[in-house]
Order: C-alpha cells, then structure tokens, then sequence
C-alpha cells in the first residue's frame, strides 16, 4: 500500500513568519494529495488539496505544491498567526484509499 | 461541504464486551468509507476500507474478526469492536468520500475507553 512521511514532526514558528511542512509518497498511482489541519479533540478539517494534474495551488495564505517525479509535495503558511497552530497532516490517495502522514504538530508563537 | 455523522461521541464499555460504531453520510452517498484509530497525539492510522455491499477490505495488522464492519448502505457504515480489551481504547474515527469531489470528509471521531 502507501506509505506517507511528513516532517518535520514539530514546527515552532514566530507569527508573521512562513512554516513549511513537507510530505513524501510512494504510491506513483496516488492523485490526490489533501491536507487537514486537527485541532486537539477534533475532527480533521480539509484545508487545501492538490491534484496530480497540477503543479501549484495557492488560497490565501496557504499554497501547495507537488513533484509528482519525485512523489514529494508541501505545505506553505505564511504570514503564520496564533489560530494556525494545531496539527496538520498530509494526505495521498490513489484509486480506493486514503493514506495519511505521521502529522507535524506547528506552534506559532505570539 | 458534505456531512459525516458518527456515533457515539465516548462511549465507555466493561472488557469483553461489544461496541458498536456508527458512520453516516447525512447528505450524500458514500460507497465507500474509510476507518482510522488515533492515537493520541500521533496520526490517522488507516484500520479498513468499507465499501458498500462487499467486504471491507482490512490493512495489516487489523485483526478482521475484532474490527467487524459493515457497509450495508450507501449512507452507513457501521465498526463493532469486539471482545473489548484496555488496550482497543483510542480514538476512533470514520471519513466519506463525496466522489464528486474526491473530497474526504470525517465524523466527530469515537473516543472508546474499555474498563
């Protein structure tokens, strides 16, 4: 099946500053690449995905980008504030799964 | 967006004995649906893959006859953790693909404590 790493694990970062959460995938069937974000005790909450059509996807202050040759993609916040600290996972899917990374739990220090 | 619901939110149980978990799609059909155990502070780890009308299809390690589930509807699926032990306790939660979109949406989660 898939395997899904995410690094780093934590992420401590000041506010205003960018955070960058990368995820590797095996699965070269794998089109489709979301990420949650999880706030403790709750349920995962998609904040952007990435098809393996495209290259870039940007909404606000959040981007995705994908290598689909080197089965690589990441997540960039910028301008990072308190509301965004919470743990986010990355995501692959192929035909009939859903495969997600270990998590990285990001801090934004006020 | 799409709405999953799952129940029970907690649920408490005596060793031994049974739980059943429910996943609904309220607003669209799911043929199939996915369940994750989280532990805490660590990731989603895929349990089984629930599709309508056929056997759900286990990832290794999870023992199918403890982790029964059922897909008997395009709007249900159901996850019976049988023969409760201390150590099923954990987060238990279900997700829905809205295949219009390849969108996966998740239920409230199951926090399952077994005494």
């Amino acid at each position: 099946g898939e395997n899904v790493e995410q690094h780093p694990s934590t992420l401590s970062v000041q506010e205003g500053d960018s955070a960058v959460i990368k995820c590797t995938y095996s699965d070269s069937a794998s089109n489709y690449f979301p990420w949650y974000k999880q706030e403790l005790g709750k349920r995962p909450q998609l904040i952007i995905d990435i098809r393996s059509n495209v290259g870039e996807k940007k909404d606000q202050r959040i981007a995705v980008t994908l290598n689909k040759t080197a089965k690589h993609f990441s997540l960039h916040i910028t301008e990072t504030q308190p509301e965004d600290s919470a743990v986010y996972f990355c995501a692959a899917t192929g035909a009939n799964n859903l495969f997600f990374g270990t998590g990285t739990r990001l801090t934004v220090i006020p | 967006g799409a709405v999953v619901s799952q129940h029970p939110s907690w649920v408490i149980c005596k060793s031994g004995t049974s739980v059943k978990i429910e996943c609904r799609s309220l607003d669209f059909q799911a043929t199939t649906m996915f369940w994750y155990r989280q532990f805490p502070k660590q990731s989603l780890m895929l349990m089984a893959t629930s599709n309508e009308g056929s056997k759900a299809t286990y990832e290794q390690g999870v023992e199918k006859d403890k982790f029964l589930i059922n897909h008997a509807s395009l709007t249900l699926s159901t996850l019976t953790v049988t023969s409760a032990h201390p150590e099923d306790s954990s987060f238990y939660i279900c997700s829905a693909f809205d295949r219009g979109n390849t969108e996966a949406f998740f239920g409230q989660g199951t926090r399952l404590t077994v005494v």
